[in-house]
């Protein structure tokens, strides 16, 4: 149950496009379609952003989205907002019916 | 509305117990797993335990597999997690979370509504 490999800052200017990647192996990410991305806010819960992969639960933005290529998640902001600045974090099911996350990006809107 | 409410932190020696409750609304309870999830301070998010709607099945985490013992009460709406011999690293924001989708027999570890956390402090 190692953790996913997630890069630990990322940073854009409003406007622009960024994407974060989430790395696992083949007994998670790459062995299942339910790689989810969640957005957290300090001090505040985790909220839902991408799930299956690549759908949107009602009401998230557009500008959210997701793939997934053997190993490796990846979830793209277009058009960033200075709210999009938070901490975003993959996770995938994995063996046993357990679950891992992501260490976590920090997303800094310049 | 769905709301989840986390009760039962503080501060608890190393070896000490704790009990966390989270109590439930706007849902059909039975009818979706639930997970604990848990951030250290300053730290990224860890999965603990999910438990499936129906209660019937249980998952944990290595970290806390035999220490740790998640349930969940049909009538109260509420789910708990049991902490035994806690250790210093198991200082953390706990979150009860909810399953997106409906199944009563599994956990599908993706969670629509989360809990506003309670905050667990092991130290002597």
């Amino acid at each position: 149950q190692s953790a996913l490999t997630q890069p630990a800052s990322v940073s854009g200017s409003p406007g622009q496009s960024i994407t974060i990647s989430c790395t696992g192996t083949s007994s998670d990410v790459g062995g299942y379609n339910y790689v989810s991305w969640y957005q957290q806010h300090p001090g505040k819960a985790p909220k839902l952003m991408i799930y299956d992969v690549s759908t949107r639960p009602s009401g998230i933005s557009n500008r959210f989205s997701a793939s997934k290529s053997g190993n490796t998640a990846s979830l793209t902001i277009s058009g960033l907002q200075a709210e999009d600045e938070a901490n975003y974090y993959c996770s995938s099911y994995a063996s046993s019916s357990t679950l891992v996350f992501g260490g976590g990006t920090k997303l800094t809107v310049l | 509305e769905v709301q989840l409410v986390e009760s039962g932190g503080g501060l608890v020696q190393p070896g000490g117990s704790q009990r966390l409750s989270c109590a439930t609304s706007g849902f059909t309870f039975s009818n979706y797993g639930m997970s604990w999830v848990r951030q250290a301070p300053g730290k990224g998010l860890e999965w603990v335990s999910g438990i499936s709607g129906s209660g019937s099945t249980t998952y944990y985490a290595d970290s806390v597999k035999g220490r740790f013992t998640i349930s969940r009460d049909t009538f109260r709406n509420t789910v708990y997690l049991q902490m035994n011999s806690l250790r210093v690293e198991d200082t953390a924001v706990y979150y009860c979370a909810k399953d997106r989708l409906l199944n009563q027999w599994l956990v599908q570890l993706t969670f629509d509504y989360w809990g506003q956390g309670s905050l667990v402090t092991v130290s002597s």
